[in-house]
């Protein structure tokens, strides 16, 4: 069964504030990608990475930044936190360049 | 550029009544389509799948979807609702950019199920 972790569920920071989430999958993924969910938007592409060190800048890249430096670590990374930033962020992870992507629980983060 | 369709935000349903989620996309080759659920406090998981290959696609927990291009439309359908199915329904299709598979969701469906 393909494991897709993050490290938090919930998250409460403070504006300006440099925040780190992070995930992990244990299933030897090549690629690995980073989502905001918000309401009535749908889930929206920030970075993806198709192997360790390569990143791309998804559709809402700016705020954001990641790091990849082990195939199953992937970290999406909030130089300085803003209100709005608040939202569910979901990390996913497939195989190969055409297959089904796999969900991490998500973590839900309120910036103040 | 590729793109879904989700007409309905909400959708209120009895209990072992049909439900019926609508998606309509737009595609300028033939597209891969998906349909993902999402249960409370918890992470997407794949219903079905839409590869070129038969037109009706079957899921898991019952669900199933068929592809129509005539009608550029892929609901997901179950023929009776079980109050376990209360979930948000993404509808997603597939976009190639540099020989590079992304995926493009709708905005959600809301699915509620009353006894």
């Amino acid at each position: 069964d393909v494991k897709v972790t993050q490290s938090s569920r919930y998250l409460v920071k403070r504006t300006g504030e440099k925040v780190f989430l992070e995930c992990v999958q244990d299933m030897d993924h090549e690629n690995m990608f980073w989502y905001r969910q918000d309401p009535g938007l749908g889930l929206r592409l920030i970075y993806f990475s198709y192997d360790v060190k390569m990143k791309e800048k998804g559709d809402i890249p700016e705020g954001y930044s990641v790091s990849r430096e082990k195939k199953e670590r992937f970290s999406l990374i909030l130089e300085s936190a803003s209100t709005n930033q608040t939202s569910m962020y979901l990390c996913a992870s497939r195989p190969g360049s055409r297959e089904t992507q796999y969900f991490g629980p998500g973590t839900r983060l309120l910036v103040l | 550029a590729q793109s879904v369709t989700q007409l309905d935000s909400h959708v209120s349903v009895s209990e072992g009544t049909p439900v019926l989620l609508r998606c309509n996309y737009s595609s300028s080759y033939s597209p891969s389509l998906f349909w993902y659920v999402q249960h409370p406090n918890k992470g997407l998981q794949l219903l079905l799948k839409y590869t070129s290959a038969a037109t009706l696609v079957k899921g898991i927990n019952g669900f199933e979807a068929e592809f129509k291009k005539s009608e550029t439309s892929f609901h997901l359908t179950k023929p009776s609702a079980h109050m376990s199915d209360a979930a948000e329904y993404f509808c997603v299709v597939a976009t190639m950019n540099t020989g590079f598979q992304k995926l493009v969701f709708g905005t959600g469906t809301r699915l509620l199920v009353s006894p």
